[in-house]
């Protein structure tokens, strides 16, 4: 199947600082790259959707400043937690699928990033 | 709204036994894809099955096969001849607009040897 990659895999920064995620499809082109948050034994909630080439779509009560989403080409997506604060520390996982928008097959996860924030 | 209901926050089965893990789903789509993903303690999501919902036949990948319902929108998973690498988080999942998915809250397996 494609393959999704995320880096880094953890990280800790000090709060008050800026982290950035990186989300690659590796073996296809993504128009469209997801990103999701998971808290401890919870389900996966989406945050955004990345545009190639234009902005982000985000859910409702997910602070696009806070959380700024690049999606300059087609194989790279980024997470910048802006000003991150303890409450940010999470998973998050970004995905992507071979077939865009407009396909309901499969969904390929990266492998997450853990962020600690002290 | 469509959502996804996962009922079993916590399921344990012994190692060779067989399991069926709980799903709903609401929607009022008429033809809709739906899926099984495991996500183990690396946390990785894996795709574990698939079902397109104008197919009546059940899904089946190896151990693993589903009961889908369509009329009462249930889509059960279906784990036979446990192993031990099974035991991880279970998620059902429902795409909303393309590949913006719904997911269930999540059951966790435990596989007793």
């Amino acid at each position: 199947g494609a393959v999704v990659s995320q880096h880094p895999s953890w990280v800790i920064c000090k709060s008050g600082t800026s982290v950035k995620i990186e989300c690659r499809s590796l073996d296809f082109q993504a128009t469209t790259m997801f990103w999701y948050r998971q808290f401890p034994k919870q389900s996966l909630m989406l945050m955004a959707t990345s545009n190639e080439g234009s902005k982000a779509t985000y859910e409702q009560g997910v602070e696009k400043d806070k959380f700024l989403i690049n999606h300059a080409s087609l194989t790279l997506s980024t997470l910048t937690v802006t000003s991150a604060h303890p409450e940010d520390s999470s998973f998050y996982i970004c995905s992507a699928s071979p077939g865009g928008m407009g396909n309901t097959g499969e969904l390929f996860f990266g492998e997450g990033s853990r962020l600690t924030v002290l | 709204a469509q959502t996804v209901t996962q009922s079993q926050p916590e399921m344990s089965v012994q190692e060779a036994e067989t399991v069926t893990l709980s799903c709903t789903y609401d929607t009022s789509e008429s033809d809709y894809y739906l899926f099984w993903y495991k996500q183990p303690p690396s946390r990785q999501m894996i795709l574990v099955i698939r079902q397109e919902a104008y197919k009546q036949q059940n899904a089946t990948e190896n151990r693993f096969s589903v009961n889908f319902q369509k009329a009462a929108k249930s889509f059960s998973l279906k784990i036979s001849d446990s192993q031990l690498g099974d035991a991880a988080m279970y998620f059902c999942a429902y795409p909303r607009t393309g590949n913006q998915f719904y997911f269930g809250t999540g059951t966790s397996l435990t596989v007793i040897p």
